[in-house]
């Protein structure tokens, strides 16, 4: 079956704008996550839903990042005045359940100028 | 503050070699141990651990737990140059079961 997908796959920007991250998870998929990965480091927690609610966003790092999942399904990262230290690899992962394993999407890349 | 640290952080062979990657943990509230192989960008998974002891394997992979120690290693026999990637441990444990990973270790295998 179709695994976790995330668009867009690369987005660059400038300094000050607003982007928003795209990320479909796996068909059925009740808990999704997303992390942040900067270079040379592990992926980083971000915030964590379960259904159409935000469990957990303790890992945001400031009030410029927001994130949505009106449906339960589909989910979108929202980041707000952008700024350079934002850039990294954005990756949303999807579990049947919260504690099962984990699956990854492909990543948005996001490059702020 | 809870973290995971891998050793070593680079790794250089030649296919054919074995190679074992390791993993040890300070967690509060552990429930689980993952490895995942990422090649580009999306980390695809590999294993994960709960109990102590049992080793998990998948072809030329294995990998075990030791609660004891708080540790994991990550085998790989008869490496194959598609086996170059950064290879990723992660424990999740609290009540967001979010992962908390290492900063990897980069394995390239030459032919």
């Amino acid at each position: 079956g179709a695994g976790v997908s995330q668009t867009p796959s690369n987005k660059v920007t400038e300094k000050g704008k607003y982007v928003e991250l795209r990320c479909d998870p796996i068909s059925g998929h009740t808990a999704l996550y997303w992390y942040r990965q900067s270079l040379g480091q592990g992926p980083e927690f971000l915030i964590y839903f379960q259904g159409t609610g935000a469990a957990d966003d303790s890992g945001l790092p400031n009030d410029r990042f927001f994130a949505v999942r009106p449906e339960g399904s589909v989910s979108t990262l929202k980041i707000q005045r952008t700024e350079r230290g934002d850039s990294a690899v954005y990756l949303c992962a999807s579990s049947s359940e919260r504690g099962d394993t984990q699956y990854f999407g492909p990543g948005t890349r996001l490059t702020v100028l | 503050e809870d973290k995971v640290v891998q050793s070593p952080l680079s790794l250089v062979v030649h296919e054919g070699d074995t190679v074992t990657l390791n993993c040890s943990y300070e967690v509060t509230n552990f429930r689980s141990l993952l490895w995942y192989k990422q090649e580009k960008k999306a980390p695809t998974f590999l294993f994960m651990l709960t109990s102590s002891g049992i080793e998990k394997k998948s072809g030329r992979l294995s990998s075990i737990l030791d609660k004891k120690e708080l540790s994991s290693i990550l085998n790989i026999t008869a490496t194959q140059t598609g086996d170059s990637a950064i290879y990723l441990c992660a424990y999740s444990g609290g009540s967001n079961y979010k992962l908390t990973f290492g900063k990897g270790t980069l394995l390239t295998v030459n032919p």
